[in-house]
């Protein structure tokens, strides 16, 4: 079964600083990567997904991930984070399963943005 | 594009009370989707799957007779809390994708609070 690691719950960060969050998978074959963001009691949004090619993506608000298969890792990153940054990421990663492709996510990393 | 829409976004209800979602998709077809569980500062669990026309797919643990899964159309799925006990206090989220390889995309979430 497929499962995902965040190993930082908490990060705060300073406004225009850059922001690196981790992000860890275990997955049998070739996965399916995603990077959502939760803003305090709404849904979810996609910022990017990784199904095949290019290794570094690029998402919305400025956002990139890098897929790496050798440290099993799809890491986002943002060059100068804005206070409208300060949410909840969520690390999921796709698989096939009985046709449909299920999501299993990450814990969640809480973004804190200091002025 | 790809907007999921979900009703209501908030109940407060007293115990044994039946509660509706809804979960619409207003500019896509959903072949699939997803209806998930949120606790405070948890990660989203996978409820159940539920594909159109056919019988929703229940994660293990999850019962279906408790939570009703009906996806009458490509646009509409709808989950029902049946006989609602505090213990089923929760933030549900739903999300929909229109076909294989294509990211889920997310309501923006039921508040479900139960007396």
């Amino acid at each position: 079964a497929q499962s995902v690691t965040q190993p930082d719950i908490h990060i705060t960060v300073s406004e225009g600083a850059s922001l690196e969050l981790r992000c860890n998978y275990s997955y049998g074959a070739t996965p399916y990567l995603f990077w959502y963001v939760q803003s305090p009691g709404q849904g979810l949004q996609l910022l990017l997904k990784y199904f095949s090619g290019d290794t570094l993506v690029q998402g919305i608000k400025g956002f990139e991930a890098e897929f790496k298969r050798s440290q099993s890792s799809f890491n986002l990153r943002k060059p100068s984070v804005h206070w409208s940054d300060a949410a909840e990421y969520f690390c999921a990663v796709g698989a096939l399963s009985f046709g449909n492709e299920k999501l299993t996510f990450g814990t969640g990393t809480r973004l804190t943005i200091i002025p | 594009g790809a907007v999921v829409s979900q009703h209501p976004s908030r109940v407060i209800c007293k115990s044994g009370t039946s509660v509706k979602i809804e979960c619409r998709s207003l500019d896509f077809q959903a072949t699939t989707m997803f209806w998930y569980r949120q606790f405070p500062k948890q990660s989203l669990m996978l409820m159940a799957t539920s594909n159109e026309g056919s019988k929703a797919t229940y994660e293990q643990g999850v019962e279906k007779d408790k939570f009703l899964i009906n996806h009458a159309s490509l646009t509409l799925s709808t989950l029902t809390v049946t006989s609602a006990h505090p213990e089923d206090s929760s933030f549900y989220i739903c999300s929909a994708a229109w076909g294989h390889n294509q990211p889920q995309h997310f309501g923006d979430g039921t508040r479900l609070s139960i007396l």
